[in-house]
């Protein structure tokens, strides 16, 4: 079966760095994703892994060890607009085609 | 920029009644998913749609669930006898031949 985990909550300080660590269990592993999510709105797409190493897009890099069944979303220069949800997410791959499942997600507190 | 639309964006609805979730991906998007997630609780992937066909489906997607592009643009999401666990925030979304997901800003069913 599949299983993600992330921890549920995190809180950080506005011009800080955080690290947000997300492990999987998958058996036709195809990529991993990370989400934003405000409340009440769509997850907005952020980052894909699918080999390993380190991607960086701005303000924000993504991580990922195959091997491990690990990656991590890193935030740099945290501003206060940064907190929401974050949304870890891996394709996998069956016979028919790819699904993609979702970790719970890890609400993020951005305090002053 | 190009945007995943949905309609209506709140269905009220009686259980046992049928409902159709509509979309209309970004149009030159060959995939098309559709997702949902229950109030305080995670991201839950329904079906993909590739080609005119189902490429993969949950658990969730049983006999009541069903998808249709009946043209060249929407995708709709129906449910034949909405059940009270039906009532969640259903997302729509599409990819290009890239991997990002682009969604919808979603529906929220309520099945009273």
């Amino acid at each position: 079966g599949q299983n993600i985990d992330q921890p549920t909550e995190m809180t950080a300080t506005e011009g800080a760095i955080v690290q947000i660590n997300c492990t999987y269990q998958t058996s036709g592993f195809n990529g991993l994703f990370w989400y934003q999510q405000h409340a009440g709105e769509a997850p907005t797409f952020l980052s894909y892994n699918v080999l390993d190493g380190l991607e960086e897009k701005g303000r924000f890099s993504s991580f990922l060890s195959r091997s491990k069944g690990y990656s991590y979303l890193l935030l740099k220069e945290l501003q206060m607009k940064d907190s929401a949800s974050y949304l870890c997410a891996v394709r996998d791959r069956n016979t028919g085609g790819f699904k993609t499942i979702f970790g719970a997600g890890t609400r993020l507190f951005v305090k002053a | 920029e190009p945007e995943v639309t949905q309609t209506p964006s709140h269905q009220v609805t009686q259980m046992g009644q049928e409902v159709i979730l509509r979309c209309v991906p970004i149009s030159n998007h060959l995939y098309f998913y559709w997702y949902r997630q229950i109030l305080g609780q995670k991201v839950e992937f329904l079906v993909s749609f590739y080609n005119n066909e189902i490429s993969e489906k949950s658990e969730i997607f049983d006999d009541q669930f069903s998808v249709e592009r009946p043209d060249g643009s929407n995708f709709t999401l129906k449910i034949r006898s909405t059940k009270l666990e039906d009532s969640a925030m259903y997302f729509c979304a599409s990819s290009g031949q890239g991997n990002e997901q682009f969604f919808g800003p979603g529906t929220r069913l309520t099945v009273l």
